[in-house]
């Protein structure tokens, strides 16, 4: 299988303040990345959709100035919330397909965030 | 949206099969079924998809009526490792972006 990884697991910031999550694909390269969030007791909300070398594609009603995504490299997307709030506090999943293998996408562990 | 319905939550016997329903009535000819799975606090896992046959893999079975119109995930022997919620979803571009419904939580119980 392929091996998606992100960092931090966990991350507590205070409010006003930045968090970079890094979502890694460890062992193939991903032209594409996708980036969710997940309230708790929710389902997984596509936050935008990360390509590689270009803009990332987000989705209707996410802060684009809020949450910068960065895809600089086939095997690293960022994740930056600015200017944090406590309402930002969730988990964020991240997932890649294999460049030339459209089938099976693969998730990382997640980075949970907590804004006081 | 999501455009797939599923029980909200299911229980099953440690060791019995487990069948994961999942109502698709309007999907396209050209659109795929996709099961993925989302163990507490982790990422969710692929499972199994399919788009017009059955499907079988060394996790589960995807049973797809003739009309498409609805499916069935079959894990044949649940664990208790099993216990997750269930996502059944629809792909029309596979690469594509997936938009995650409610899912199923089973819960496999000793």
């Amino acid at each position: 299988g392929a091996v998606v990884s992100q960092h931090p697991s966990r991350v507590i910031c205070k409010s006003g303040t930045s968090v970079k999550i890094e979502c890694r694909s460890l062992d193939f390269q991903a032209t594409t990345m996708f980036w969710y969030r997940q309230f708790p007791k929710q389902s997984l909300m596509l936050m935008a959709t990360s390509n590689e070398g270009s803009k990332a594609t987000y989705e209707q009603g996410v802060e684009k100035d809020k949450f910068l995504i960065n895809h600089a490299s086939l095997t690293l997307s960022t994740l930056t919330v600015t200017s944090a709030h406590p309402e930002d506090s969730s988990f964020y999943i991240c997932s890649a397909f294999k460049t030339g293998d459209p089938y099976e996408q693969y998730f990382g562990p997640g980075t949970r965030l907590t804004v006081t | 949206d999501a455009k797939t319905t599923q029980p909200p939550s299911m229980d099953c016997a440690e060791g019995r099969a487990a069948n994961l329903p999942c109502n698709h009535s309007t999907i396209s000819g050209n659109e795929y079924v996709y099961w993925y799975r989302q163990i507490h606090s982790q990422g969710p896992q692929y499972i199994i998809h399919g788009l017009k046959n059955n499907e079988t893999n060394e996790m589960a079975s995807l049973i797809i009526t003739e009309d498409r119109k609805s499916s069935t995930l079959i894990l044949p022997h649940a664990t208790l490792r099993d216990t997750a919620v269930y996502y059944c979803i629809r792909l029309y571009n596979q690469g594509g972006k997936l938009i995650f419904g409610q899912g199923t939580e089973l819960s496999v119980k000793p």
